[in-house]
C-alpha cells in the first residue's frame, strides 16, 4: 500500500537554526512528493512538490529531493525564523494525480 | 484567483442530526476532493470528483456520508445521523488537470471544523 512516515515532533528550534524533517515513504510506481506547511488557525498550503527521482522542490527557503533509492522527501531549511513556526505535512499522490496519501504532520516551533 | 471556499466554518451539532458542509472551488479547476483530518493526525482521503463524476470513494466513507458534485463546481458533503466519531476537520481541495498531464497539485480551503456532542 502507499504511505508516508514522517518524524515526530515537536521539532524544538532556535532562529537561524538548520532544519531537517525526515520523510519517507512507501509507494507502488513512482509518486508525485510534496511538503505542505499549515499554520495556526489556517488551511493547508503547498509549501513545495517534486515529481520525478532526483527532483529538487524548493520554495521560501525551504528545499527538498525525490530520493528514489531511499524512498525519501526529506525537507531542509539552512536559517529557520520565527514565522516558519507550523506543522509540516509530508504527502504522495500514487499516480501523480488523485488522492493524496499524507503523513501525520511534524510541528516545528522556532523561538527568538 | 479566489482560493477554496467552505462554508460553514464551524459546525456544533448533537448526536444524530444531519449536517452538510459545502465547498466552492479554484474557478475552472475540474477536479475536487473531500478530506477529513482528526487532531494530531494527517489528512484521509474521502472522495473525489471529476467534474461531476465522482470517481473514486474512500472505505472511510460509510453509508451515512454522501458528497456531491452536480453542475461540476460546488460540492456539497452530507452526513447523516451524526455521531461523536464525526468529530473533525472536513477539508476540500481542488485542482486543474488538463489533458494529457501527469499530474495535478491540489489547493486547499480553510475546512470545516464539526464537532458532534
Amino acid at each position: 500500500g502507499n504511505s508516508v512516515t514522517q518524524m515526530e515532533g515537536p521539532v524544538t528550534l532556535s532562529e537561524e537554526a538548520f532544519l531537517t524533517i525526515n520523510c519517507t515513504y512507501t509507494a507502488t510506481g513512482y509518486p508525485s512528493l510534496f511538503w505542505y506547511v499549515q499554520y495556526p488557525g489556517e488551511g493547508l498550503q503547498l509549501l513545495l512538490k517534486a515529481t520525478k527521482a532526483d527532483d529538487k522542490g524548493s520554495n521560501k527557503g525551504f528545499e527538498a529531493t525525490y530520493r528514489k533509492e531511499t524512498t525519501s522527501f526529506h525537507l531542509e531549511k539552512g536559517s529557520v525564523q520565527v514565522s516558519d513556526s507550523a506543522v509540516y505535512f509530508c504527502a504522495l499522490s500514487p499516480l501523480g494525480f488523485q488522492k493524496l496519501v499524507f503523513g501525520t504532520g511534524t510541528r516545528l516551533l522556532v523561538s527568538p | 484567483d479566489t482560493g477554496v471556499s467552505q462554508d460553514p466554518r464551524h459546525k456544533i451539532t448533537k448526536r444524530g442530526q444531519n449536517v452538510t458542509f459545502r465547498c466552492d472551488p479554484i474557478s475552472e479547476h475540474n477536479r475536487l476532493y473531500w478530506y477529513r483530518q482528526t487532531l494530531g493526525q494527517g489528512p484521509e482521503f474521502l472522495t473525489y470528483f471529476q467534474n461531476e463524476a465522482q470517481l473514486e470513494k474512500s472505505r472511510l466513507l460509510s453509508d451515512r456520508f454522501s458528497a456531491e458534485r452536480p453542475k461540476g463546481s460546488f460540492s456539497t458533503l452530507e452526513i447523516q445521523r451524526t455521531e461523536q466519531g464525526d468529530s473533525a476537520m472536513y477539508l476540500c481541495a481542488s485542482s486543474l488537470l488538463k489533458r494529457g498531464a501527469l499530474e495535478d497539485t491540489q489547493y486547499f480551503g480553510p475546512g470545516t471544523r464539526l464537532t458532534v456532542l
